[in-house]
């Protein structure tokens, strides 16, 4: 059980380029994650999917998108990079306890910079 | 506006010696109330986790209380350990079965010295 997994773990790019990053979680949980975090800053919400075929915006969505094809897998693209996408990004996936709480499951993050 | 502020921002402490971080919030309408801890270089795990019923929650060393009424949650952290050092984060839901309305604290960032 490997929980959730992200890949890559380290990316640089160049302003202009874009990328994809893999989410996998092997919890069969029904929503899905992106965050992102900057120095100082709590986890913003990028998008988010309550199961598989939908996704929805959440706090910082612009210059992001996401798909979620497959129940374990959530992706995020970046179609063209710019140097205020510079972060640490944090997929999390949870399903709602009988309290209709969401404990939330992190990856290890991937640390993404553009120059 | 939905809002998390934890305080102090940073602490030093002293291994084996106990500690509090602060957590304050502005969410409504609650549902519940989280601490993560945060090693460097790693995603946040979850310590405790607390509904508005609960005021109190424990994980080994951890203990958290929350008053619903203030507004207000506590991490107390007991006989502190090298392994402790790392950010602590307060996660507050606002809403019920709401995934978007998740609000982090900016952390709370705890160093132990030996």
């Amino acid at each position: 059980n490997a929980g959730v997994t992200q890949t890559p773990k380290f990316r640089v790019l160049k302003t202009g380029q874009s990328m994809t990053l893999l989410c996998a979680q092997d919890m069969n949980h029904e929503y899905m994650y992106w965050y992102r975090q900057d120095p100082g800053m709590g986890l913003r919400l990028i998008h988010y999917s309550v199961g598989e075929g939908t996704t929805a915006k959440g706090e910082v969505p612009d210059g992001y998108n996401v798909s979620r094809l497959k129940k374990q897998n959530f992706l995020l693209g970046l179609e063209s990079a710019a140097p205020s996408q510079t972060s640490v990004y944090f997929c999390a996936s949870s399903s709602p306890t009988r309290d209709r709480v969401h404990e939330q499951y992190f990856g290890p993050g991937t640390r993404l910079t553009v120059t | 506006k939905n809002q998390v502020e934890q305080s102090p921002q940073s602490l030093i402490i002293l291994e084996g010696k106990n500690c509090t971080l602060q957590c304050n919030y502005t969410v409504s309408p609650f549902s519940n109330l989280r601490w993560y801890k945060q090693d460097t270089g790693r995603g946040p795990v979850s310590l405790t986790i607390m509904t508005f019923s609960e005021n109190t929650k424990s994980n080994g060393r951890y203990t958290a209380t929350l008053d619903a009424d203030t507004k207000q949650s506590s991490l107390h952290i007991t006989a502190s350990q090298l392994s402790d050092s790392a950010s602590y984060i307060c996660v507050v839901s606002a809403g019920y079965s709401s995934a978007s309305k998740i609000i982090f604290g900016s952390g709370t960032r705890l160093s132990i010295r030996p």
